[in-house]
């Protein structure tokens, strides 16, 4: 296993559009996170899963973000009629159970125009 | 306030000085973590501690649960741990702080 991927690396897309990010996390592992960071800061919890469950959702987690684990494994992260506010770098991790390190992806870098 | 303080924010130093970074929390946790962040996003899970002390190679990391205080630790600082480290602790979920961004001159 090669660790957490995220697809797309790099994004960039017009106000208003809508946008789809994947995360494939470590094969074994049950949890999954998404976290967004802006420039200059520390990342900030969106939402996680154990397996297919979405377990918690972070007030940051507007109505226009979505995220889903369908089948336990990898994850998506919509966002619907992105804003320039949404910019910011999109990252997934994973763990084995809640004492499990977790490892991040390398992060989706949004820009929206 | 944040939950989780780093200090300092920013931090420069000569090749081969003692460095340390330090991070309080205000909240209950399960454990803190030490992360380390290059240019481009990349972030590595340098540390996950909930009692006493943890080494790996040059680095060294120290928690006081009654304090709420932890200290990141790197001795025979070299360029390549140019890097931001961030403090981040957990209770089901992470919560990070600021980050401090460490710059080793050669």
């Amino acid at each position: 296993d090669t660790g957490v991927s995220q697809d797309p690396r790099h994004k960039i897309t017009k106000r208003g559009q809508n946008v789809t990010f994947r995360c494939d996390p470590i094969s074994e592992h049950n949890r999954l996170y998404w976290y967004r960071q802006t420039l200059g800061q520390g990342p900030e919890f969106l939402t996680y899963f154990q397996n297919e469950a979405q377990l918690e959702k972070s007030r940051l987690l507007s109505d226009r973000f979505s995220a889903e684990r369908p089948k336990g494994s990898f994850s998506t992260l919509e966002i619907q009629r992105t804003e320039q506010g949404d910019s910011a770098m999109y990252l997934c991790a994973s763990s084995l159970g809640v004492q499990g390190t977790q490892y991040f992806g390398p992060g989706t870098r949004l820009l929206v125009l | 306030k944040n939950e989780v303080e780093q200090s300092p924010q920013n931090l420069t130093a000569q090749e081969g000085e003692f460095i340390t970074i330090n991070c309080s929390y205000s909240v209950g946790i399960s454990a803190l973590h030490w992360l380390q962040q290059h240019p481009g996003g990349g972030i590595v899970s340098l540390f996950m501690l909930s009692s006493g002390k943890k080494k790996h190679g040059r680095l060294i990391a120290t928690i006081n649960i009654q304090e709420k205080h932890s200290s990141l630790h790197i001795t025979a600082s070299h360029p390549r741990d140019s890097a931001v480290y961030i403090c981040a602790v957990t209770n089901e979920k992470l919560t990070f702080g600021t980050g401090t961004r460490l710059t080793i001159i050669p």
